[in-house]
C-alpha cells in the first residue's frame, strides 16, 4: 500500500484558512486520496477525496499536485470546532477489499 | 437513517470475561470493519468483512473473532479479556467500490481490569 506522511501537529487561528499537507510520493495511477477527520471522543467522519482534479465540497477543499505527490486540505474559515485529528488516506479503486490505513494523521490546534 | 450503531457506549471487564461489541448498519453497505484506537495513536485494523458470510484478518485479530451472517450487523467477540484490549473501539461500514467513504460508528470504549 502506498504511504502517506503529514505533520504530526499544525495550529491555527479561527476564521483564517488552513492547509494541512500530505505527501504520497509512491501513489498508483488508480489510488485515490481520501480525507477523514477525527473530532475529540468521536468516530472519524469522511471530509473529501478525489483523484486528479481539485474538489470542493461543504466542508473543504482538496487541492491535488500535478504530478499527484502530494495533496493539501483546505479548510477556508477554520472555526473551533475544526480542532481534530485529519487524516489523509490512500485507495485504490480497482482494490475492492482494500481497507483504509489510518496514520497518526495531523493534530489541528484552532486558537480563538 | 441511524448509520452505523454500535452498541454498547461504555463497558468495564474483568480480565478473562467474554463480551460481544455489537455493531449494525442500516444503508445496506457490503463492507464492514472493526478498528482500535489506543491513547495517542491512530486507527488499526482488527478485522473486516467484504459481505455477509465473509470475513478476513486485519492488522491485529489475535484474540477476536467476527462473523457477518446478515448484511447489516457484524459483532466483534472478545473470547477471553486482557488489560491489552482495553481500547476505543470503532466500526465502520461503506459500500464495495474504493471511492466510497467509510461511516463510522461512535466508539465503545472498553476497559479490562
Amino acid at each position: 500500500d502506498a504511504k502517506t506522511t503529514q505533520p504530526n501537529s499544525m495550529e491555527s487561528n479561527e476564521e483564517e484558512p488552513v492547509h494541512l499537507p500530505c505527501n504520497h510520493s509512491t501513489i498508483s495511477g488508480t489510488d485515490y486520496i481520501h480525507w477523514y477527520r477525527q473530532l475529540p471522543s468521536q468516530g472519524p467522519e469522511y471530509v473529501i477525496h478525489g483523484l486528479t482534479s481539485n474538489v470542493n465540497n461543504r466542508m473543504a477543499s482538496l487541492a491535488i499536485a500535478e504530478d499527484r505527490k502530494s495533496s493539501t486540505l483546505i479548510l477556508h474559515r477554520a472555526t473551533l470546532r475544526d480542532a481534530a485529528v485529519y487524516y489523509c488516506i490512500l485507495r485504490d479503486v480497482y482494490n475492492y477489499g482494500q481497507n483504509f490505513v489510518f496514520g497518526p494523521g495531523t493534530r489541528l490546534s484552532v486558537l480563538p | 437513517n441511524a448509520g452505523v450503531t454500535q452498541t454498547p457506549k461504555f463497558q468495564v471487564l474483568k480480565t478473562g470475561q467474554s463480551m460481544t461489541l455489537q455493531c449494525a448498519q442500516d444503508m445496506n453497505h457490503e463492507y464492514m470493519s472493526w478498528y482500535r484506537q489506543d491513547p495517542g495513536m491512530g486507527l488499526r485494523l482488527i478485522h473486516y468483512s467484504v459481505g455477509a458470510g465473509i470475513t478476513d484478518q486485519g492488522e491485529v485479530p489475535n484474540g477476536y473473532n467476527v462473523s457477518r451472517s446478515t448484511t447489516e450487523d457484524f459483532p466483534l467477540r472478545l473470547l477471553s479479556a486482557a488489560p491489552s484490549q482495553t481500547s476505543v473501539y470503532f466500526c465502520a461500514s461503506r459500500r464495495g467500490r474504493a471511492n466510497y467513504g467509510y461511516t463510522f460508528g461512535s466508539g465503545t470504549r472498553l476497559t479490562v481490569v
